[in-house]
């Protein structure tokens, strides 16, 4: 079965701290990955995406994310957090299998303290 | 080149009625899917339609129907509403290519609260 595992449901962070949010996915043929950040009342916003090539992606905001095959994992780290990075994280994945729809994971809802 | 757009930006229904929502497509992009976000939940596939037909369907109730035009422009209707159909009704657009998947692109968002 295709899934997509966000094992926190919320972390709580110090502005200025790093961030590292857990993705874990199951599915069946190449994956497509993503992760998508979502304030609240908003819809989705593209961070970062992965189709092939350097397991390790750059994405917008200073956010980044390395793909581990042999894991099944996608994990998105940040450096140093900003106060404005705190909304709900969504890691995604799609692919040929199932339709080319895309699977989202129930999300990370990050809260940065000053 | 416009995103993603879609219609209305929110909505008030009561129990029972039906309701539409609209999505265009970005340019360029021939395939339209519709996506529920219940609160504190991650998007829930609902459907895919290619060539204006449903394509591939989510477990959701007949009551959730849809429509491609030949624009590729999308509809999304609900019967019966229910008040856990209370969402954020998301629509994402793609170009379909054969048989290689292709990153969906999101609108903002149909934010439906059922009283």
């Amino acid at each position: 079965a295709q899934s997509v595992t966000q094992p926190d449901i919320h972390i709580t962070v110090s502005e200025g701290a790093s961030l590292e949010l857990r993705c874990n996915y199951s599915y069946g043929a190449t994956p497509y990955l993503f992760w998508y950040v979502q304030s609240p009342g908003q819809g989705l916003q593209l961070l970062l995406k992965y189709f092939s090539g350097d397991t390790l992606v750059q994405g917008i905001k200073g956010f980044e994310a390395e793909f581990k095959r042999s894991q099944s994992s996608f994990n998105l780290r940040k450096p140093s957090v900003h106060w404005s990075d705190a909304a709900e994280y969504f890691c995604a994945v799609g692919g040929n299998t199932g339709g080319f729809k895309t699977i989202f994971g129930a999300g990370t809802r990050l809260f940065v303290k000053a | 080149d416009a995103g993603v757009t879609q219609s209305p930006t929110h909505l008030i229904k009561t129990r029972g009625q039906q309701v539409t929502l609209r999505c265009s497509p970005k340019s360029g992009h021939d395939t339209v899917s519709w996506y529920q976000q219940a609160l504190g939940q991650g998007p829930q596939f609902i459907f895919q339609y290619y060539e204006e037909e449903e394509r591939q369907r989510g477990n959701f109730p007949d009551r959730f129907s849809g429509h491609q035009f030949p624009n590729y422009s999308s509809e999304l209707n609900v019967n019966a509403l229910l008040l856990g159909d209370s969402a954020l009704y998301l629509c994402a657009s793609s170009l379909r290519q054969g048989l290689s998947y292709n990153e969906q692109f999101f609108g903002p968002g149909t934010r439906l609260t059922v009283l």
